[in-house]
């Protein structure tokens, strides 16, 4: 499975769009990524996922790059309920392997 | 909305006793899994079940068992608790393929 590398912490302002990049650069054709969350004593919420295309939800955007080496991950309008550890994961198609990396801590600010 | 509930939020165990976690899913997933987290480590996965009374070892087997009886039941085993054993334990579950896996609240167990 491709390694993903996320920054360490970001902050952002509260009613802000939050951008929250993930570099997967060895990342292959059949590689799903996924990004869950996990707020502190509580299990790791799915978020998003996709293969190749953009994709959005209720929750968020994925952003893909058109290489697929790296992603973003956008939270429109961050809340205060959006503090938590960010979790980029990139999983091969037919494995069941998640590999959880030490995600990017976001903090929002009021 | 998927919905994977354990048993307990927090539990605490002496030194050598057999310690069941449970885990139940409402969504008819295949699959269903089982980490550890710790500070710094990230999550290791102990064990996963592919369907019923099928099981494949993880990362970190070692002094767990599991057990899956019935499709939405999905049971962690500490043979004999060692205080090394002392973490978050999260249990999860996904349909199989390419659909993401979705989590319990965890478990917090303490090992004295």
């Amino acid at each position: 499975d491709a390694k993903t590398t996320q920054p360490p912490s970001m902050d952002c302002a509260e009613g802000r769009a939050a951008n929250l990049p993930c570099n997967h650069s060895t990342i292959s054709g059949n590689e799903y990524v996924y990004w869950y969350r996990q707020i502190h004593s509580q299990g790791p919420q799915y978020i998003i996922h996709g293969l190749k295309n953009n994709e959005t939800n209720e929750m968020a955007s994925l952003i893909i790059t058109e290489d697929r080496k790296s992603s973003t991950l956008i939270l429109p309008h961050a809340t205060l309920r959006d503090t938590a550890v960010y979790y980029c994961i990139v999983r091969g198609s037919g494995t069941y392997k998640y590999i959880f990396g030490t995600g990017t801590r976001l903090k929002v600010l009021a | 909305d998927v919905k994977v509930t354990q048993s307990s939020r927090y539990l605490v165990k002496r030194t050598g006793e057999k310690v069941f976690l449970e885990c139940v899913q409402d969504m008819d997933h295949e699959n269903m899994f089982w980490y550890r987290q710790d500070p710094g480590l990230g999550l290791r996965l102990i064990y996963f079940s592919y369907d019923v009374k099928m099981k494949e070892k993880g990362d970190i087997p070692e002094g767990y068992s599991v057990s899956r009886e019935k499709k939405e039941r999905f049971s962690l085993i500490l043979e004999s608790a060692s205080t090394n054993q002392t973490s978050m334990y999260l249990c999860a579950s996904r349909e199989s393929g390419d659909q993401p896996q979705h989590f319990g609240d965890g478990t917090r167990l303490s090992i004295l």
